[in-house]
């Protein structure tokens, strides 16, 4: 299993800054991913961070309010650009178990939670 | 679309009583599906998956869920429930393609009272 890390775990922000989450695996993967839990809700995914290629955003996420960055195998950043209240929550960085499996079990980071006031 | 519905936002179990988490999905096909955990301040933890086969899966920490096709149901069952099983309980589905993407359900909060 892959162990995840995020920094920082939690932080507290005004509006109109950014904010840049790191997370770290500790083995390479191809693909990670980026979720969003707003508070009292389930997980969204926000965009696949792809090494060596530009970052895939899913519906209702862009490029210029969470750039992705992907510079290893090991290692990714989201930043959320221009704060607002309403982008306080949990966001959680993963990777799958590349078992050659599809869609096989998906290991999480512990999260980071924001709030911005 | 795919959809997946956890009808219970909230369960209140007591200390040793079974617990049930109901899991529905929408999907054009079988799915693979999944129970994950997350404890407070904590990440998701995966308890138990179902790709094929035996469809009662058998999971870490003593729960169990059973696949129902005819019903498109996912439920997760623990006989006996620890204090230390309240938790936020999250119902994912995933495609059977390489793209990785899982939908998550609402999730159930479980509360354990003494």
């Amino acid at each position: 299993s892959a162990v995840i890390s995020q920094k920082p775990s939690r932080d507290i922000c005004q509006r109109g800054t950014s904010l840049t989450i790191q997370c770290q695996v500790d083995s390479q993967v191809t693909m990670m991913f980026w979720y969003r839990q707003q508070p009292g809700q389930s997980l969204t995914l926000i965009a696949t961070a792809n090494q060596g290629s530009e970052a895939t955003y899913e519906s209702g996420f862009v490029i210029d309010k969470f750039p992705i960055s992907r510079p290893n195998l090991t290692f990714s950043t989201l930043t959320v650009s221009n704060m607002s209240p309403e982008d306080s929550s949990i966001y959680l960085c993963s990777v799958p178990q590349e078992t050659g499996v599809p869609s096989d079990t998906q290991y999480f980071g512990p999260g980071t939670r924001l709030t911005v006031l | 679309a795919q959809s997946v519905t956890q009808p219970d936002i909230h369960i209140t179990v007591s200390e040793g009583a079974s617990l049930e988490l109901r899991c529905n999905y929408s999907y054009g096909a079988t799915p693979y599906l999944f129970w994950y955990v997350q404890s407070p301040g904590q990440g998701l933890q995966l308890l138990l998956k179902y790709f094929s086969g035996d469809t009662l899966v058998q999971g870490i920490k003593g729960f169990e869920a059973e696949f129902k096709r005819s019903q498109s149901s996912f439920n997760l069952r623990k006989p006996s429930v620890h204090w230390s099983d309240a938790a936020e309980y999250f119902c994912a589905v995933g495609p059977r393609s390489n793209d990785y993407k899982l939908s998550f359900g609402a999730g159930t909060t479980v509360t354990v009272r003494a």
